[in-house]
């Protein structure tokens, strides 16, 4: 079955990085599309950045532009957010997401999410 | 800045039936925007439900189903449960990027 098992978060203070993983299996990860969807407490859902299944493509929302990388290792079904000056307001559950196409598609399959406190 | 906007907020009673729409500032929700529903419970991560406007995953109960309506797109369901009382989003494709929708949470009573 499909399992997505996020890691990497934890408090980091403003103006710092952090790197989530993602590890992927019960699928062959190098042929999907991958997603990062984040939620800060007690909102909605904001959609972060995708790459495709040989991570030639990357699109990013506008609010990561330029902060946030999206990348892949897929002789290790690993998905990579490297997350750069932080701020206040990047304070939420990171969920890794499988793509149901090779990236020009839907998100399908959700991780338990990781919980990145940004906070001095 | 492009904007998808749900309804805050809908009841219904069990048994009977609903609809969630999901509006684009860019104007109409089209086939091409690729329309995507989820469903998300307290404390869970979320869970889909539609893609690509109207068709659902192997896991998607049947009362549930997408279209387009009236330039939106929409998620109805049918025969509701009180376990389909939840946060339900949905997603558009926009050339690459994706935005959700600000979330509309269901009550069922």
């Amino acid at each position: 079955q499909v399992q997505l098992v996020e890691s990497g978060g934890g408090v980091v203070q403003p103006g710092r990085s952090l790197r989530l993983s993602c590890a992927a299996s019960g699928f062959s990860f190098s042929t999907y599309g991958m997603h990062w969807v984040r939620q800060a407490p007690g909102t909605g859902l904001e959609w972060v950045a995708v790459i495709w299944y040989d991570g030639t493509n990357k699109n990013y929302a506008d609010f990561v532009k330029g902060r946030f990388t999206i990348s892949r290792d897929n002789s290790k079904n690993t998905l990579y957010l490297q997350m750069n000056s932080l701020r206040a307001e990047d304070t939420a559950v990171y969920y890794c997401v499988r793509d149901n196409y090779y990236g020009s598609g839907s998100p399908d399959y959700w991780g338990q999410g990781t919980l990145v406190t940004v906070s001095s | 800045q492009t904007v998808v906007t749900q309804e805050p907020s809908l009841t219904v009673s069990p048994g009977g039936t609903v609809t969630l729409t999901c509006a684009s500032s860019t104007g109409a929700v089209t086939s091409g925007y690729y329309p995507n529903w989820f469903q998300q419970k307290p404390g869970q991560a979320p869970r889909s439900l539609i893609y690509s406007t109207s068709n659902k995953h192997s896991w998607t109960p049947a009362r549930f189903s997408g279209s387009l309506l009236g330039g939106k797109a929409a998620l109805t369901l049918s025969g509701v449960q009180p376990e389909d009382e939840a946060e339900y989003y949905c997603l558009l494709y926009y050339g690459g990027a994706r935005v959700f929708g600000g979330g509309t949470k269901l009550t069922v009573l």
